[in-house]
């Protein structure tokens, strides 16, 4: 059965610099996502994505985060100057069609993100 | 407070043993989603129920929406180690004016089944 992947599995990065999370989403899905999970809380949205610009995001997604889908098969995250609290697993996801009931979401299987 | 309220936080059973673990809220919802997370995983759905006082089932499983649409239970007959893992709802954000892909996640019930 098709997919989510993201790599790293695990990213370790120093307070101030740049991390980049990638995923390869599911070949024939069009919507695409990042959530993330600080450990021991909920698992949060912060972005949708929808031929190639931002369909929605929440408040969490500000300007130290943008997203983008430089070719046909990768959505990556990119955090700008990682801050401690940005320690969380993330996670990939992508729909077929808007996450409706008949078009759910695929997760990957998260990249743990640790800034020191 | 939470939009999801889920319980028990965390449930330690032996195998063999029925459980049942719930996902409560002050408002309506459409649907609402059950995730499986075991660690080091993302979610992965289990089951979306969508009309009021639906009952699905999953073989050990049976997923049940309050006849109100505000509240859900999710039953386990006959627990396995297998089914250990952090059990999740979720509402589509599109009933608070977002897009239907955007999920509200509960805190989870994390299950551990003993041997």
């Amino acid at each position: 059965e098709p997919e989510v992947t993201q790599t790293p599995s695990h990213q370790v990065t120093q307070m101030g610099q740049e991390v980049i999370l990638r995923c390869v989403p599911i070949s024939n899905h069009l919507y695409f996502y990042w959530y993330r999970q600080i450990l021991g809380q909920k698992v949060e949205f912060l972005v949708s994505f929808y031929n190639n610009e931002i369909s929605e995001k929440s408040e969490i997604f500000d300007d130290q985060f943008s997203v983008e889908r430089p070719d046909g098969s990768n959505f990556t995250l990119k955090i700008r100057s990682t801050k401690l609290e940005d320690s969380a697993m993330y996670f990939c996801a992508s729909s077929p069609n808007r996450g409706t009931v008949n078009s759910p979401l695929h997760f990957g299987n998260g990249t743990r993100l640790t800034v020191t | 407070t939470q939009l999801l309220e889920q319980s028990p936080q965390f449930l330690s059973i032996q195998e063999g043993e029925n459980l049942t673990v719930y996902c409560n809220s002050s408002s309506v919802f459409s649907s609402l989603q059950w995730y499986r997370q075991e660690p080091g995983e993302g979610p992965v759905l289990l089951v979306t129920v969508v009309t009021g006082g639906e009952v699905k089932k999953l073989k050990r499983l049976t997923f049940q929406f309050g006849d109100a649409r505000k509240d859900s239970s999710l039953h386990i007959t006959a627990a396995q180690p297998g089914d250990t893992g952090l059990y999740l709802c979720a509402v589509k954000r599109e009933n608070y004016g977002g897009s239907q892909g955007n999920l509200i996640f509960g805190k989870g019930t994390k299950l551990s089944v003993k041997p």
